[in-house]
């Protein structure tokens, strides 16, 4: 079983709607957590943490799931400019600072 | 804003070429790391840095190596570039405890 999964997608959404998506965990030990948005050949880059209480950040909503071991991410009222792959990062527990990264969830918003 | 430079965009070399990567963070953060991102397998971890002259093995180091001789710059060498160290490699630093990585713009390397 990989340590971090998410369903690659893509995900189809039309411009306005929501679209929610899901990453699972496999160490219980994890206690950070992040979704990372990364564009086409592009570097990724840190769009939110996720706390334990779930956060909000404009049209994006992460929850964080502990018993279940999942994350999640949810985008209210898609821009065509949310397009792009979504990956969950799940700290390994250790002190070094490493994190396990998702293979990622593809969003396409189309007009 | 933490800025990670990453020496070259695309690199092209030959088969059992050694190929350096540079990077650079300018937040004089603690640890580096350097990975590899391949389509379907996501960020696998070559080999991480948590001070000068440390270093520390990841999930996938055979074939490279690393150098950190100044807390800034980790290096990550091919020792003999094969056809299957094509890809895109991205470095990265953070903070111990930090809140997430930041990442450089990576380098698509190509070996023929």
């Amino acid at each position: 079983r990989k340590e971090v999964e998410q369903d690659p997608g893509p995900f189809n959404v039309p411009e306005g709607a929501t679209v929610a998506f899901n990453c699972t965990y496999s160490n219980s030990a994890s206690q950070s957590f992040f979704w990372y948005r990364q564009d086409c050949r592009k570097e990724p880059k840190l769009l939110m943490s996720v706390y334990s209480s779930g956060n909000e950040d404009g049209r994006f909503t992460a929850q964080l799931n502990r018993a279940s071991q999942y994350i999640s991410l949810l985008i209210r009222d898609s821009k065509l400019s949310d397009s792009a792959t979504y990956l969950c990062v799940v700290n390994k527990g250790d002190s070094w600072g490493k994190f396990q990264f998702g293979a990622g969830t593809q969003v396409v918003v189309t007009p | 804003d933490v800025k990670v430079t990453q020496s070259s965009r695309y690199l092209v070399k030959r088969t059992g070429e050694k190929v350096f990567l540079e990077c650079v963070q300018d937040m004089d953060h603690e640890n580096m790391f350097w990975y590899r991102q391949d389509p379907g397998l996501g960020l696998r971890l070559i080999y991480f840095s948590y001070d000068v002259k440390m270093k520390e093995k990841g999930d996938i180091p055979e074939g490279y190596s690393v150098s950190r001789e100044k807390k800034e710059r980790f290096s990550l060498i091919l020792e003999s570039a094969s056809t299957n160290q094509t890809s895109m490699y991205l470095c990265a630093s953070t903070r111990p405890g930090g809140d997430g990585y930041t990442f450089g713009s990576g380098t698509r390397l190509t070996v023929v």
